[in-house]
């Protein structure tokens, strides 16, 4: 089955810091979502790539086709962004076998 | 308010003793699958339906059923649970090609003892 490879798998940083979060896949894709899990345990949706680039309040996630890559940005971190990061691949072909997982990153800004 | 409805949130039940969880959604989608999360494994998918009858062996399917007779449900079913079955349990709903997005339930927390 194809993977999907996420890094760092834990985090932690300051109050304001830039954060990256990086997302490897195997093959051609259709589509690449990231979510985001709080403690709660509830998942949401961020966001859905087929190309270039998206940008919502301060995430911001890219994907780089040609290099099957995408990155998780988050400008001027808070606490409040503390949570599970998931991105996930939908692979060509439709939705017949859903999305493929990556293992997740574990992020803490600490105050 | 367009949402994934899992229930119940929490469950402990003893081995064996048949259980369902239930999923409803509200947005007409075609497209609804069950995933099951574990630490270290992240989350995995047991069973999809790409339509009303039409459901099919997601990665996992071993211990669970399914049935879509209608579009919005499509209940979970553990005929004889075991405790390797303890897990965090999630239902979700999409378009068809998936191309809009994704929706999840809130999760439902399954002990077996």
């Amino acid at each position: 089955k194809n993977e999907v490879e996420q890094s760092p798998q834990n985090l932690t940083a300051q109050e304001g810091e830039f954060i990256t979060i990086n997302c490897s896949y195997s093959v051609g894709i259709s589509a690449l979502h990231w979510l985001q899990q709080h403690p709660g345990g509830g998942i949401v949706s961020l966001f859905m790539l087929s190309s270039g680039k998206k940008k919502h309040g301060r995430l911001i996630a890219t994907i780089n086709i040609q290099e099957k890559h995408s990155s998780l940005h988050i400008t001027a971190s808070h606490p409040r962004d503390s949570a599970v990061y998931i991105c996930a691949a939908l692979y060509s072909g439709g939705g017949a076998d859903g999305l493929t997982f990556g293992k997740g990153t574990h992020l803490i800004i600490q105050p | 308010e367009a949402q994934v409805t899992q229930n119940p949130r929490y469950l402990i039940t003893v081995t064996g003793k048949k259980l369902t969880v239930t999923c409803s959604q509200n947005m007409n989608h075609e497209y609804m699958s069950w995933y099951r999360q574990d630490p270290g494994l992240g989350l995995r998918q047991i069973y999809y339906s790409m339509n009303v009858e039409v459901t099919d062996k997601g990665d996992v399917p071993e211990g669970y059923k399914v049935s879509r007779k209608e579009k919005r449900n499509f209940p979970l079913i553990l005929e004889s649970p075991s405790p390797n079955q303890t897990s965090l349990y999630f239902c979700a709903s999409s378009s068809p090609s998936g191309s809009r997005g994704y929706t999840f339930g809130s999760g439902t927390r399954l002990t077996v003892v």
